[in-house]
């Protein structure tokens, strides 16, 4: 079966510095792999997804990059932290961009 | 795509009745999916329910089931016999590269 894993769980990280985070599947080949963030009490933002490996489509301009080093691996990254960045972030893959999507169990970014 | 509106922040219902959540969708495309996702106090997305829109058929899983009307672009989620455990926010969901709506937060009263 498959299975998504995200970490860390939980990050606190000064405005301005940089930050990592890390996303891996196991269980499938060739997923698509997407990035989301959610404010507080809000619904689901789609930040990156990608269809292979070094093949990443940005959805919305911003402060955070995304980049896909091997087939089940998705990293979001950003040089320099803002307050703005702050969020829950969601991993999430799926066999195809129609079908439906499985999510990992989050990462909640606090900048401070 | 498209856009996907929830128009219901918030909704109770007490405990073993029937709720039905709201959600209409626009979109170009002839052949799509269109889901329901749950997100309990965990924050964990869990996938509720899954609809074809070349299918006829209202989907169906448990006591979740789903009125879709292709015309309308409407498709509600209705939850039966409700449960203290699907106390969560539901999000409306589809089209190319998935498309949320905000959410619904929905309240069970024991």
């Amino acid at each position: 079966s498959q299975t998504i894993h995200q970490w860390p769980a939980t990050l606190v990280q000064p405005v301005g510095s940089p930050l990592s985070l890390e996303c891996t599947v196991e269980g499938t080949s060739n997923p698509n792999l997407y990035w989301y963030r959610q404010a507080a009490g809000r619904g689901l933002q789609l930040l990156f997804y990608s269809v292979g490996i070094g093949q990443i489509s940005s959805e919305v301009p911003q402060n955070l990059s995304a980049s896909r080093p091997q087939d089940r691996q998705f990293i979001l990254s950003s040089k320099k932290l803002l307050l703005s960045d702050s969020g829950f972030y969601l991993c999430a893959w799926s066999v195809s961009l129609l079908y439906e999507q499985y999510f990992g169990p989050g990462t909640r970014l606090t900048v401070t | 795509a498209q856009t996907v509106t929830q128009s219901q922040p918030e909704m109770s219902v007490q405990e073993a009745e029937t709720v039905t959540l709201s959600c209409t969708y626009d979109t170009s495309e002839s052949d799509y999916y269109l889901f329901w996702y749950k997100q309990p106090p965990s924050r964990q997305m869990i996938l509720v329910i899954r609809q074809e829109a070349y299918k006829q058929q209202n989907a169906t899983e448990n006591r979740f089931s789903v009125n879709f009307q292709k015309a309308a672009k409407s498709f509600s989620l209705k939850i039966s016999d409700s449960q203290l455990g699907d106390a969560a926010m539901y999000f409306c969901a589809g089209d190319d590269k998935i498309i949320f709506g905000k959410g619904t937060r929905l309240h069970i009263l024991p």
